[in-house]
């Protein structure tokens, strides 16, 4: 099935454990990005790579860092989960930086207690 | 766009009814803008896009009006259906690089 897939779907971390999210898109699309979805915020843009090996940053990038591994990888990590870092992530693609049409992952519930 | 989380603006429409939901954005620059449909449990969809240098686009089923005066845009969806029950987001390209979401509105429909 073509898109975005994301693991894992869930995850339950303790305060100041780490944790990498995988993302990962078969469209061969430039472009990807990480955001987190709390309530009351909408989505939030952490990390964004406009093309395979380079990456910079969005919205609300602290204590997050991201890898674009090859053009179809780009991982989200979590060097010292915090609880303020429970959210929902979705990591999305597009065919290129700024084309807007996005193709979303069904996204990662992360609870830190 | 404008949400309380948990307390989201929800909608409620019968079946068959006409929708229309409402976003404000926040940036007279922005020249983009794009609604996404969330369903529960699932990322966000690409519904319909709309460009500055336009008032109004339609698709299927749905249409997107833009007032650049008050800076409003809205989604109308024609005969909803109970599949239209969602989340609804607009978006826009208030900064260049990245695209800044609202808060959302909670579309129920009722058969």
């Amino acid at each position: 099935n073509a898109g975005v897939t994301q693991t894992p779907k869930f995850q339950v971390l303790k305060t100041g454990q780490s944790m990498t999210l995988q993302c990962a898109q078969d469209m061969n699309h430039n472009s990807m990005y990480w955001y987190r979805q709390d309530p009351g915020m909408g989505l939030r843009l952490i990390y964004y790579s406009a093309s395979e090996g380079t990456t910079d940053k969005g919205e609300v990038p602290n204590g997050y860092n991201v890898s674009r591994l090859n053009k179809r990888e780009f991982s989200l990590r979590l060097e010292s989960a915090a609880p303020s870092q429970t959210s929902v992530y979705f990591c999305a693609s597009s065919p290129r930086h700024r084309d807007y049409g996005y193709t979303f992952g069904s996204g990662t519930r992360l609870t830190v207690v | 766009g404008e949400s309380v989380g948990l307390h989201l603006p929800t909608l409620s429409v019968q079946e068959g009814d006409n929708s229309i939901i409402n976003c404000a954005y926040s940036n007279s620059a922005s020249d983009y803008f794009i609604w996404y449909k969330q369903e529960s449990g699932k990322g966000p969809q690409f519904i319909i896009d709309i460009r500055s240098n336009m008032d109004k686009r339609q698709g299927q089923r749905v249409t997107v009006l833009l007032n650049k005066t008050v800076k409003h845009l809205s989604l109308q969806i024609a005969a909803t259906q109970p599949g239209d029950s969602a989340v609804y987001f607009c978006a826009e390209n208030n900064a260049g690089n990245m695209l800044t979401f609202g808060g959302g509105t909670r579309l129920m429909v009722k058969p």
